[in-house]
């Protein structure tokens, strides 16, 4: 079983901030997708990572894939309240098959 | 695009009745995916379809859940009995990648049907 830990689970900072989620595992993956998923909605594909040390920006968010193809980052830069949600990394496997890690809590106040 | 459907939205039963799910995905996708979110044990794939046949049911927790597509604009996921431990949000998804080649396209989620299990 493929296993995708993220930290921190829960995190609470000001307007303005920056933060950084972390999403590793053990294991290999083909492919690596970013979710946001905001109270009482599915989770919505922020970014889809596929070679090993491949970086890339959206606006404020910047998504990294490790080397190894194992791990990813997600760094915000200057939060605002509408990046308030759950962030979820899902690691995809050859066969296409999506495992979940347990998702980040994050909370971004005025 | 109306984007995923899933229906209902909210549902309360009782323990030991039966409970169907409902989801049309989104027309032209040929991989439809089932999962499950609670607050222990996070998103959870129970099951997924390509061209309307079940190609992995490993995350299916027991006999008590059974899905279907009988054809490629509807499935159904089934619990019975429902037990109090089924309470949870289940999440449609549909997609169009194949699988065996780098994974790019997106799954769209739908909405989620919110069960509690009384």
């Amino acid at each position: 079983t493929q296993l995708l830990e993220q930290s921190p689970q829960f995190l609470s900072i000001q307007e303005g901030e920056n933060l950084t989620v972390y999403c590793n595992s053990s294991s290999v993956f083909s492919s690596l997708q970013w979710y946001r998923q905001e109270p009482g909605e599915g989770p919505v594909l922020l970014v889809t990572v596929v070679t090993g040390g491949e970086v890339k920006k959206l606006k404020r968010l910047t998504f990294q894939f490790g080397d190894a193809r194992k791990d990813s980052s997600l760094h915000i830069t200057a939060a605002q309240p509408g990046d308030t949600g759950l962030y979820l990394c899902a690691g995809i496997s050859d066969a296409g098959k999506s495992t979940f890690g347990d998702g980040t809590t994050l909370t971004v106040k005025p | 695009d109306a984007g995923v459907i899933q229906s209902p939205r909210h549902e309360v039963t009782e323990m030991g009745q039966e409970v169907t799910l409902r989801c049309k995905p989104i027309s032209g996708h040929d991989y439809l995916f089932w999962y499950r979110q609670t607050m222990m044990r996070g998103l959870e794939l129970l099951i997924y379809f390509n061209n309307n046949v079940p190609i992995d049911d490993s995350g299916m927790p027991e006999d008590r859940f059974s899905a279907k597509m009988p054809n490629a604009s509807f499935s159904t996921l089934k619990i019975q009995p429902s037990e109090p431990r089924d309470s949870a949000v289940y999440f449609c998804a549909s997609t169009t990648y194949q699988p065996g080649l780098a994974a790019t396209d997106t799954q769209y989620f739908g909405p989620g049907t919110r069960l509690t299990v009384l």
